[in-house]
């Protein structure tokens, strides 16, 4: 059966720092992932999807990137943290595109202070 | 005006109540309905996903859609405790991505 793991599951970083955040897919080849931001109270925002390895699409313009090294790894980066950048950031993957069947990750919480 | 409305709630009722949980939309493009269930501090689950009108059932819940009125709605049959959660419809638009709502905020007290 196939299993995403997103790590760290919680951090506190200062304005001005770098942010990393990492999801993986077990049990499949080739997914589409996706990075989603969930402010409180808010819907979820969709930052970055994939569709294969270095093919990275942007849908809101900020100060976060992604990367995707491998098949199955989908990083979230960025290199100064603002204070607006404070939410609940989820990983998903779908393994049919046409359906929208998202899975989730279970969440990174970040708060920057 | 959003593409996707969903009343934040938080909605309150009885266990064994029935619950309605509803969402408009306003784009008619949108082909595929769905209904994720986010327990606190945890990533959504996909509940149910609808693709035409009408209703799909399974176990306790059923999903409505109607496309002419732009309105879907998921029921929760003799609600439990373990119900409570945020619910989250979203759509998917012709170019395949998910649309989502604010979710809508669900207490079922013993």
């Amino acid at each position: 059966s196939q299993t995403i793991h997103q790590w760290p599951a919680t951090l506190v970083q200062p304005v001005g720092s770098p942010l990393s955040l990492e999801c993986t897919v077990e049990g499949t080849s080739n997914p589409n992932l996706y990075w989603y931001r969930q402010a409180a109270g808010r819907g979820l925002q969709l930052l970055f999807y994939s569709i294969g390895i270095d093919q990275i699409s942007s849908e809101v313009p900020q100060n976060l990137s992604a990367s995707r090294p491998q098949d199955r790894q989908f990083i979230l980066s960025s290199k100064k943290l603002l204070l607006s950048d404070s939410g609940f950031y989820l990983c998903a993957w779908v393994p049919r595109v046409t359906t929208g069947e998202l899975f989730f990750g279970e969440g990174s919480r970040l708060t920057v202070l | 005006q959003k593409e996707v409305e969903q009343d934040p709630g938080p909605l309150s009722v009885p266990e064994g109540a029935i619950v309605s949980l509803n969402c408009t939309y306003s784009n008619s493009a949108f082909q595929y309905f769905m209904w994720y269930r986010q327990y606190s501090r945890k990533g959504p689950e996909l509940l149910m996903y609808t693709y035409s009108s009408g209703n799909k059932e399974d176990g306790r819940f059923t999903a409505q859609v109607d496309k002419s009125s732009k309105y879907i709605s998921l029921f929760i049959r003799d609600s439990q405790p373990s119900d409570s959660a945020t619910y989250l419809c979203a759509m998917q638009d012709s170019s395949y991505k998910l649309i989502f709502g604010s979710g809508t905020r669900l207490l079922v007290r013993p």
